[in-house]
């Protein structure tokens, strides 16, 4: 079983859709948990850190189930320029190692 | 602005050749760097950890011998690729994250293209 799993994709949705990411992970002592943006060709750059009591910005919403080990991310009123890879992030436990999951890739479509 | 920096961005080489890559965080220092890789529509794999000071660690499966990492100072990690072969075209990424927390953020470079003919 892999680390860090996610569906991946793609999903391609219209433009003002409301799209969900689903990603699970193994570890279950894992601390932090982070979603990443990564465009094609391009470096992650961070979306957003993912806590235990949901977080919201803007349209983006990411939540965290450390029971079913599940972390989530809720887009909303997609735009054309959500379209890219969502990649679900892990740290590990008691060190800065980041545990990646395969991705998740967007296209948004007009 | 970009807090961390990789040079060079891209890079053709001959095969058998070595590649030299740098890292730099750019205003902050690292005692810690991460260099990572990333085949085509693959997620980013974890190569080795960089440590100031200290030799790196290296992940499973990856050699040491091959790929050398240096961290030279608070705010420049090396990644060597010796003797370089077509599988090594990749693309690869540093990272360093900025404070001294397991749960702190990292910081990506901006990658380097590594084609080896």
């Amino acid at each position: 079983r892999k680390e860090v799993e996610q569906d991946p994709g793609p999903f391609n949705v219209p433009e003002g859709a409301t799209v969900a990411f689903n990603c699970t992970y193994s570890n279950s002592a894992s601390q932090s948990f982070f979603w990443y943006r990564q465009d094609c060709r391009k470096e992650p750059k961070l979306l957003m850190s993912v806590y235990s009591s949901g977080n919201e910005d803007g349209r983006f919403t990411a939540q965290l189930n450390r029971a079913s080990q599940y972390i989530s991310l809720l887009i909303r009123d997609s735009k054309l320029s959500d379209s890219a890879t969502y990649l679900c992030v892990v740290n590990d436990s008691g060190t800065y190692k980041y545990i990646f999951g395969t991705g998740t890739r967007l296209k948004v479509l007009a | 602005g970009a807090v961390v920096s990789q040079h060079p961005s891209r890079v053709i080489c001959k095969s058998g050749t070595s590649v030299k890559i740098e890292c730099r965080s750019l205003d902050f220092q690292a005692t810690t760097m991460f260099w990572y890789r990333q085949f085509p529509k693959q997620s980013l794999m974890l190569m080795a950890t960089s440590n100031e000071g200290s030799k790196a660690t290296y992940e499973q499966g990856v050699e040491k011998d091959k790929f050398l990492i240096n961290h030279a100072s608070l705010t420049l990690s090396t990644l060597t690729v010796t003797s370089a072969h077509p599988e090594d075209s990749s693309f690869y990424i540093c990272s360093a994250p900025r404070a001294a927390q397991s749960t702190d953020t990292q910081y990506f470079g901006p990658g380097t293209r590594l084609t080896v003919l």
